[in-house]
């Protein structure tokens, strides 16, 4: 069946570093990746998205990558602030509406 | 101007004693969702709904069913549930033509 796998776990990174996160489909029909930063307690919100016809995204400090060929995509932040601190979560979409999450990278930004 | 509505944000619920968890939207999509989350695991998809289409994950437990009475609604019911069931419950919604996932604040539940 669909799978995304997603690594690190757990990343720990000083302020003002950057920090990548990286993520593999399964399903090579995927064809819209979004990034979800969810905080203790509250629900999963899109932070940036990337389709399949698009190789890279970026928005202020955050951006993603995607490597079709590879199947990989990965998040990029830069210049790490303490409130990036959260849980963030990749989805593939895998047919027209079902989204598979991979399984979640807790990010901490020390001061 | 919440868009995704859930009720209630906390429920308790005694073993084996049945749980209705509702979610509203005013979004007017076609897509609606039920995903589990246990404690910063991944949200795992149990159902989705497109319009009245109903589209169940092969390992999603009897245990659980679901109603979309019309657009704007759909109901998550847990019929026995167990202290396995505890967890928050996240509704979702997406436009065929968006994409985007657009998630409520969650339902957490409590199983004594």
């Amino acid at each position: 069946g669909e799978n995304v796998e997603q690594h690190p776990s757990t990343l720990s990174v000083q302020e003002g570093d950057s920090a990548v996160i990286k993520c593999t489909y399964s399903d090579s029909a995927s064809n819209y990746f979004p990034w979800y930063k969810q905080e203790l307690g509250k629900r999963p919100q899109l932070i940036i998205d990337i389709r399949s016809n698009v190789g890279e995204k970026k928005d202020q400090r955050i951006a993603v990558t995607l490597n079709k060929t590879a199947k990989h995509f990965s998040l990029h932040i830069t210049e790490t602030q303490p409130e990036d601190s959260a849980v963030y979560f990749c989805a593939a979409r895998a047919g027209t509406y079902k989204y598979i999450f991979g399984t979640g990278t807790r990010l901490k930004v020390l001061a | 101007d919440a868009m995704v509505i859930q009720n209630p944000r906390y429920q308790v619920t005694q073993f084996g004693k049945p749980v209705t968890l509702s979610c509203s939207q005013t979004l007017n999509h076609n897509v609606m969702y039920w995903y589990q989350q246990k404690s910063s695991q991944a949200p795992k998809l149990l159902f989705h709904y497109y319009d009245k289409d109903f589209n169940n994950e092969a390992d999603t437990p009897d245990n659980f069913q679901s109603r979309r009475p019309n657009t704007s609604f759909c109901f998550l019911d847990i019929r026995s549930p167990g202290l396995g069931d505890a967890a928050m419950y996240l509704c979702a919604t997406s436009s065929g033509g968006a994409n985007v996932l657009t998630f409520g604040a969650g339902s957490r539940l409590t199983v004594l």
